[in-house]
C-alpha cells in the first residue's frame, strides 16, 4: 500500500530535550516536505527536499533542522524543542519538485511544555 | 512574493444546499500549479484537485466543480448538492514550477454542512 509514515503520532516532551521526527514514503516519490498546523494559519513549510541530499528553507524553518540521506526517509529535528513548536506536524512526498499533488502522513501532535 | 488567501473562516450550509469556497492567489510566476485538499474531521489531508497555469478549463467531479480565472487570481471551489460528509476543512495551495519549489498553503475554509 502507497503510503507516508510519520513517528510517533503523539509526543509530550519538555523544552530544551532535542526530538526526531521520522518520516518515510514507499512511493519512490522524489519531493518531500514538513508542514506544521496551526489553528487559523493553515498549514505553513518548515523544510522541504527536491530529492537525496537536497534540502531547503519554508516559511517557517527557524528551530528545526532536516535530512535526506536516503529517498524514503526525510526526518525532521528539534534541537531544542520550546513551547512555540506545539503544533501539528505533517510529512508529505510528492512528484518530482513539488508540482505534484502530495501524499499526507498521519500527522505528529507534538507538546513542548 | 507567493500568496493564497482563503478569506471565507468559516462556512455553515444546510444539506442539499450548493456552496462556493474562494480561493484568491498571488504569483509573479507564469508557470504555477493550483492545488485543493481536503482535511476531514479525522485529521488526514486529502488531494482533490491539482490544475496548472495554462489549463484554464473548469473542471467537474461529480458534485464538485473547479473554476479558474487567471484574469481575477482564482481558484473556487463549488460543491453543489452538498452532503453532511462534505463536512471538512478545505485548503487552497499554490506551488511553483522551478529548481526549488516551495508550497504556499491558504489558510484553509471549515465547511460545515448541517443536516
Amino acid at each position: 500500500e502507497a503510503q507516508v509514515t510519520q513517528n510517533p503520532r503523539y509526543l509530550i516532551t519538555v523544552t530544551g530535550k532535542k526530538l526526531t521526527v521520522t518520516c518515510s514514503q514507499n512511493m519512490n516519490h522524489e519531493y518531500m516536505s514538513w508542514y506544521r498546523q496551526d489553528p487559523g494559519l493553515g498549514l505553513r513549510q518548515i523544510y522541504y527536499s527536491m530529492n537525496v541530499e537536497v534540502t531547503d528553507k519554508g516559511d517557517v524553518p527557524e528551530g528545526y533542522k532536516v535530512s535526506r540521506k536516503e529517498k524514503r526517509n526525510f526526518p525532521l529535528i528539534l534541537e531544542s524543542p520550546s513551547p512555540n513548536q506545539t503544533s501539528l506536524y505533517f510529512c508529505a512526498s510528492g512528484g518530482t519538485g513539488g508540482i505534484y499533488e502530495q501524499y499526507f502522513g498521519p500527522g505528529t501532535r507534538l507538546t513542548v511544555t | 512574493a507567493q500568496k493564497v488567501t482563503q478569506a471565507q473562516t468559516e462556512i455553515s450550509v444546510v444539506e442539499k444546499e450548493d456552496v462556493t469556497l474562494d480561493c484568491v492567489y498571488e504569483t509573479r510566476d507564469t508557470t504555477y500549479y493550483l492545488f485543493w485538499y481536503k482535511q476531514p474531521p479525522s485529521g488526514e489531508l486529502v488531494f482533490l484537485i491539482r490544475r496548472n497555469s495554462f489549463d484554464e478549463q473548469n473542471e467537474i467531479s461529480g458534485r464538485y466543480s473547479w473554476n479558474f480565472q487567471k484574469s481575477t487570481s482564482s481558484f473556487n471551489f463549488t460543491i453543489t448538492a452538498s452532503q453532511v460528509v462534505d463536512s471538512a476543512v478545505y485548503f487552497c495551495a499554490l506551488s511553483r514550477y522551478s529548481s526549488a519549489s516551495k508550497i504556499i498553503f491558504g489558510s484553509g475554509t471549515r465547511l460545515s454542512i448541517r443536516p
